[in-house]
Formats: structure tokens, sequence, C-alpha cells
């Protein structure tokens, strides 16, 4: 099945700095990429998504990039705040609905 | 706005037992997915449902069984519960839009928690 592989699994931060996140991918046939953040004891909730017809989208200080050649997307997270500490899940459909996830990066934003 | 609403909350079990946990969406959702989330870790993909009375495959559906009795509904059940398996099982529907539209987010119930002992 789809393998999606997302790195690092912890990453650290001071308040005020950017944060990246990065994601590759097997199956040339994705098409839909959407990004999940958890906060301690709650359910997934979408943040952002991207599709493989764009290459950048951006909202409320969330940047995506998807780059189809390599089989890669990335989560960049501009001007963090402590409330942005939480884990993060990407994620690539495969065959239509499958949406398989990757392992997760725990973020985590210093004062 | 809907809800997906997962039953039981927590669910303690024996090694080797038969288990069923169960999912109730109104949002009128076509799709809905079975996901097992281990402790600090990822989502893995057990079984998932494109429409009433349809089951796919997930990557991890070796000792589950799926069963999507109506549109709102989707259980899922564990055939032989592992001794001092720990993980959250999480329940999701989505509308998802075949066309490639906006409509492809994924919502998750509060998740069944299980213990076996």
């Amino acid at each position: 099945g789809e393998q999606v592989e997302q790195l690092p699994s912890i990453l650290r931060v001071q308040e005020g700095s950017s944060a990246s996140i990065n994601c590759t991918y097997e199956n040339s046939a994705s098409n839909y990429f959407p990004w999940y953040k958890q906060e301690p004891g709650e359910n997934p909730k979408l943040i952002i998504d991207i599709r493989s017809n764009m290459e950048r989208k951006q909202t409320q200080g969330l940047i995506v990039l998807l780059d189809k050649k390599a089989k890669r997307f990335s989560l960049h997270i501009t001007d963090t705040q402590p409330g942005d500490s939480a884990m993060y899940f990407c994620a690539a459909n495969n065959a239509g609905a499958k949406l398989t996830f990757g392992g997760g990066t725990r973020l985590t934003v210093r004062p | 706005g809907g809800i997906i609403t997962q039953t039981p909350k927590f669910l303690i079990g024996q090694e080797g037992q038969k288990l069923t946990l169960k999912c109730q969406q109104n949002f009128n959702h076509d799709t809905m997915y079975w996901y097992r989330q281990d402790s600090g870790k990822g989502l893995r993909l057990i079984y998932y449902s494109i429409t009433e009375n349809d089951l796919q495959k997930g990557d991890l559906s070796e000792g589950y069984d799926a069963s999507r009795e109506k549109k709102s509904s989707f259980s899922l059940t564990v055939t032989s519960a592992q001794k001092n398996e720990m993980a959250v099982f999480l329940c999701a529907s989505s509308i998802w839009d075949w066309g490639g539209g906006s409509q492809n987010t994924l919502y998750f119930g509060a998740g069944t928690r299980l213990s076996v002992l």
C-alpha cells in the first residue's frame, strides 16, 4: 500500500521562529495532500490541504509546498506560537478515497 | 454541522476476545474510515467504506473485520484481542469529492480506547 514518510518525528522551535515538516509519498497517482493537527486529548483536525494541480498554498501562517516530481510535500508554520504545539500529520490519498497518514511530528514551541 | 459518535469510549477486553466498536455519523457522508492510533504515533488505516455496503481493506486489516450496515454507521470488530494491546481506534467520515473539489475533509470521532488484559 501507499507509504507516507514524515520527518522529523520531534521538532522543537523557539516562539516566533518557523517550523518545517516534510513528507514523501510513493504513488504518483496521489492527488490530494492534507495536513492535520492533533492537540493532546483531541481528535485530528484538518488545518490545510493541497491538490496536485497546485505547487503552493498559504493560509493564516501556514504554507504547504508540493513537488510532484520528487513526490514530496511540506508544511511550514511561520511565526510559531505556543498554541501551535501539537502533533501534526501529513497524508496522501491512494486510489481515490484511501487516505494514508504519515507517522506524525510532535512540535513543541518554546516561549 | 454534524457529529461522529463512537461507542464505547473505553473498552477493556480479554486476550482472544472478539470485540466490536461502533461508529455513527449524521453528516450524511458517503465515505467512512477506521484508523488505529498507538500512543504518540501516526494513524494507520484499517478499513474504509466508500458508500453503504462497500468495504475496502486498509494497510492494517489483518485481525479486523468491518461492516457498513447503513450509510450512517460503520462498525469494526477486533477478531481476537492481543494480550497487553493498547490503542485508540478513530472513526472518521468524509464527503470525498471525487472531482477534486474541496470536500475531502475527514471529520473524526472522539475515539475508542482499547485495553486488553
